[in-house]
């Protein structure tokens, strides 16, 4: 399978921790995005890259939220200090660069704060 | 500033009926239109795009979307609901000729009755 991989997929952790997640894009895609998305509402977006480049980042974004993209290829997110308004699934997608390409997503790493 | 709303955050049809979702977006110019779908515990799937080319666009599993740029409007239709269109649906914009990161709005959950 040649698609967006994250891991974990499932990630409980108790509060005040930190923790951090691991996208592999599919590998020909340029552009790698992290979202998150809580019950009931659509993803939200937090960051994306081009190669290994950080281009845009949400205002929502607060400072205990840090992405890395080392060489262009797979991502991390770390979250520090977790709290319990972090609980949501984490998406990651990736796409070509260019005019209306679109993006493909990951499975998503579940993340329960308690 | 980009942004999609989805005027309806339920709809109900019965099998074999027509479906009709409904989005507005807002756009600087130049928009990119997607529609994707997000089954339970499954990933987000591409249904359709607009990217500037025919404002009717026919998309996977007998879905279809017009753009109506007076209107600001992208509706999602199908001619007759299958039990397996159940699913929860995102409108999504990307601004600058889909060069910027993805909008999604907050989704509408299809259900099909028998």
């Amino acid at each position: 399978d040649t698609g967006v991989s994250q891991n974990p997929r499932h990630k409980i952790t108790k509060r005040g921790q930190n923790v951090t997640f691991r996208c592999d894009p599919i590998s020909e895609h340029n552009r790698l995005y992290w979202y998150r998305q809580t019950l009931g509402q659509g993803p939200e977006f937090l960051t994306y890259f081009q190669n290994e480049a950080q281009l845009e980042k949400s205002r929502l974004l607060s400072d205990r939220f840090s992405a890395e993209r080392p060489k262009g290829s797979f991502s991390t997110l770390e979250i520090q200090r977790t709290e319990q308004g972090d609980s949501a699934m984490y998406l990651c997608a990736s796409s070509f660069e260019g005019s209306g390409t679109e993006a493909f997503f990951g499975q998503g790493t579940r993340l329960t704060v308690v | 500033a980009q942004s999609v709303t989805q005027l309806d955050s339920h709809v109900s049809v019965s099998e074999g009926t027509p479906v009709l979702l409904r989005c507005n977006y807002s756009s600087s110019y130049s928009p990119s239109l997607f529609w994707y779908v997000q089954h339970p515990n499954k990933g987000l799937q591409l249904l359709l795009k607009y990217t500037s080319a025919a404002t009717l666009v026919k998309g996977i599993n007998g879905f279809e979307a017009e753009f109506k740029k007076s209107e600001t409007s992208f509706h999602l239709t199908k001619p007759s609901a299958h039990m397996s269109d159940a699913a929860e649906y995102f409108c999504v914009v990307s601004d600058q000729g889909g060069r910027r990161a993805l909008t999604f709005g907050s989704g509408t959950r299809l259900q099909v009755q028998p």
